[in-house]
């Protein structure tokens, strides 16, 4: 079946330790998103990337960073310099020449 | 940037009634997207509309696109208890076909 997965669902760390988390997909998409939300709020953008080996900031870009070595992948790693870590954190794709995005299952993230 | 504001931001409702939530934007939008997010999980695309005026439906589920271009609604009816869960607009904004998302409308449906 065709979608995306994000691994795992549920993370735990100690502050002052990076982290990466998983974002594959096989629906062929070009663009691929990564959002962070927070209770009771909406989705913030952290990355995007629109072609392999290519990204760009969001909204919230400072404390995490990211690579697009293939289509199909776009891990996040949310590092020590991000001061409030804690959330739940989504990862998206798009088709070529449409708008809508499809989102993973997400992954919780919860530093102490 | 472009803002998008959603309301109401909470719903309780009585199961069997209908429902209706609206986004509107300080800006034109091309496109409007509405998304239901279920507790811990991410979200769910419902219904794209693409044209000003156009009113779309997926089964109890209705959106139209506000002729000004700068709102959008959804309306659900005869609710269930499996309507539960966050129900999210957005829109296109940037170069890259980011999206912006509104704040949410939380919908809680009692039995």
């Amino acid at each position: 079946d065709g979608g995306i997965t994000q691994s795992p669902k549920y993370l735990f760390r100690k502050e002052g330790q990076n982290v990466t988390l998983s974002c594959e997909q096989n629906l062929n998409h070009d663009a691929m998103y990564w959002y962070r939300q927070d209770p009771g709020q909406g989705l913030r953008l952290i990355y995007y990337s629109q072609i392999v080996n290519d990204f760009q900031k969001g909204d919230i870009a400072e404390g995490y960073s990211v690579s697009r070595e293939k289509k199909e992948s776009f891990p996040l790693t949310v590092t020590s310099a991000q001061k409030n870590p804690t959330a739940f954190y989504l990862c998206a794709s798009r088709g070529q020449g449409i708008h809508e995005q499809y989102f993973g299952p997400g992954t919780r993230l919860t530093v102490t | 940037g472009q803002q998008l504001n959603q309301s109401p931001q909470s719903m309780f409702i009585q199961e069997g009634e209908d429902v209706s939530m609206n986004c509107t934007s300080s800006s034109i939008f091309n496109t409007w997207l509405w998304y239901k997010q279920d507790p811990g999980e991410g979200p769910v695309l419902l219904i794209a509309l693409y044209k000003a005026g156009e009113l779309t439906s997926n089964g109890r589920l209705t959106a139209q696109f506000g002729i000004t271009r700068k709102d959008s609604f959804l309306n659900i009816s005869a609710s269930i208890p499996s309507d539960v869960g966050i129900y999210f607009c957005a829109g296109p904004s940037g170069s890259a076909r980011q999206l912006t998302f509104g704040s949410g409308t939380q919908l809680t449906v009692l039995p």
